[in-house]
């Protein structure tokens, strides 16, 4: 088993859609898990942080960690054409350690 | 806050040439910089761990001699590609731990742009 699995789709969804995005992973040692958006050509963006299980939202996205279960999301709403990109998970045990990261799901949002 | 840059953003060579690429965190200092490199349509693969004033840290696969790696100041990492061949043609990305960490700060890494290098 992988040490984290994210579905790499491709995932087309009208604009205004809700879009969900979900990772799984083995290792219970991970308290750290990162949403990476990354466009094309383009280095990884940062868009959510969350340490631990729970949730945290940060305008039109929502990140949630439910460490029992092993299993993260990313909620975005009112999804736009500027959110096409291929959306990265990253967890990692914490300092310096390496980060683990997903495949990356290719979401495109149709105007 | 937490920018980093890469240089070259993109650069071609002849086989056998070396390269280097930069990465610097612009606004605040890095004790540890990771290298990654991505194929298309793959995701980051891990190939060091770089902690300024030490030697760099290779993940399994990844030969240290042919990718050497400096980090010489808080601020600054480069990745030399050394004898570089086509196979060595990919997307290399460097990421920024700040050190702030240490002290309580947020301990999640900031990327850089990416360098895209082309082995003809």
């Amino acid at each position: 088993q992988k040490e984290v699995e994210q579905d790499p789709g491709p995932l087309s969804v009208p604009e205004g859609a809700i879009v969900s995005l979900n990772c799984t992973y083995s290792n219970s040692a991970f308290q750290y898990f990162m949403w990476y958006r990354q466009y094309s050509r383009k280095g990884p963006e940062l868009l959510m942080y969350t340490y631990s299980s729970g949730n945290k939202e940060d305008g039109r996205f929502t990140a949630q960690v439910d460490k029992s279960s092993k299993y993260i999301s990313l909620f975005i709403r009112d999804s736009q054409p500027s959110d096409s990109a291929t959306y990265l998970c990253a967890m990692g045990a914490g300092g310096s350690e390496k980060l683990v990261f997903g495949k990356g799901t290719k979401l495109t949002v149709n105007p | 806050g937490a920018v980093v840059s890469q240089h070259p953003s993109r650069v071609i060579c002849k086989s056998g040439t070396s390269v280097k690429i930069e990465c610097r965190s612009l606004d605040f200092q890095a004790t540890t910089m990771f290298w990654y490199r991505q194929f298309p349509k793959q995701s980051l693969m891990l190939m060091a761990t770089s902690n300024e004033g030490s030697k760099a840290t290779y993940e399994q696969g990844v030969e240290k001699d042919k990718f050497l790696i400096n980090h010489a100041s808080l601020t600054l990492s480069t990745l030399t590609v050394t004898s570089a061949h086509p196979e060595d043609s990919s997307f290399y990305i460097c990421s920024a731990l700040p050190s702030s960490y240490l002290a309580g700060g947020t301990d999640t890494q900031y990327f850089g742009p990416g360098t895209r290098l082309t082995v003809l």
